[in-house]
């Protein structure tokens, strides 16, 4: 595809479950970022990724978050025991690379909600 | 820790015309990066323009343009000839230019409506 895709476009879950968000960066970025946007927020820096390895993990908000790049393309963005405030937009970003002026492509997002 | 502020969640203006959108920030670096972000309905964020702080002059892309006030700490952006398809929301964004910093910081946005 010509963008950035997330799957899925809608979640619901149960508080205490597990879920799993995935996104597809553009063909060639090694960059790619996980952002969190709750309702009338702007997002939220989660973690960023320069090929495999997370360079910047600083915005986790806690050992519930985790986030896998095993290939350096395909990253899923894994919440445990999810709780009701993490209900929000997932957005995820691809870059050519992680400096300042490689313009970032966003998703669409993947809505998550959790009763 | 750096903070981003946009004091107007909502604006209007008359389509033609021209709005400036507020920003400001509070940082202890010298040195950092300014983006403006837009948001339409689908949620796909898109890059509208971007600054080095290193660098006085202020960046236009097309119609947009920024006054970059550093000493104000302040980073707005004025839309001009303002198009239906500017209605969106808004957002400002800082990134340090700290070596291993890919943080960026968002503001909570200004709702920009346009008036046909």
């Amino acid at each position: 595809g010509a963008g950035v895709s997330q799957t899925p476009s809608n979640k619901v879950t149960e508080k205490g479950k597990y879920v799993e968000l995935r996104c597809d960066p553009i063909s060639g970025h090694t960059a790619l970022y996980w952002y969190r946007q709750s309702l009338g927020q702007g997002p939220e820096f989660l973690i960023y990724f320069q090929g495999t390895g997370a360079a910047d993990d600083s915005g986790l908000p806690n050992d519930r978050f985790f986030a896998v790049r095993p290939e350096g393309s395909v990253s899923t963005l894994k919440i445990q025991r999810t709780e009701r405030g993490d209900s929000a937009v997932y957005l995820c970003a691809s870059s050519l690379g992680g400096s300042w002026d490689n313009e970032q492509f966003f998703g669409p997002g993947t809505r998550l909600t959790v009763l | 820790a750096q903070t981003v502020t946009q004091s107007q969640p909502e604006m209007s203006v008359q389509e033609a015309e021209t709005v400036t959108l507020s920003c400001t920030y509070d940082t202890s670096e010298s040195d950092y990066y300014l983006f403006w972000y837009k948001q339409p309905p689908s949620r796909q964020m898109i890059l509208v323009i971007r600054q080095e702080a290193y660098k006085q002059q202020n960046a236009t892309e097309n119609r947009f343009s920024v006054n970059f006030q550093k000493a104000a700490k302040s980073f707005s952006l004025k839309i001009s000839d303002s198009q239906l398809g500017d209605a969106a929301m808004y957002f400002c964004a800082y990134r340090s230019s700290t070596s291993g910093t890919y943080k960026y910081i968002f503001g909570t946005g200004t709702r920009l409506k346009v008036l046909a």
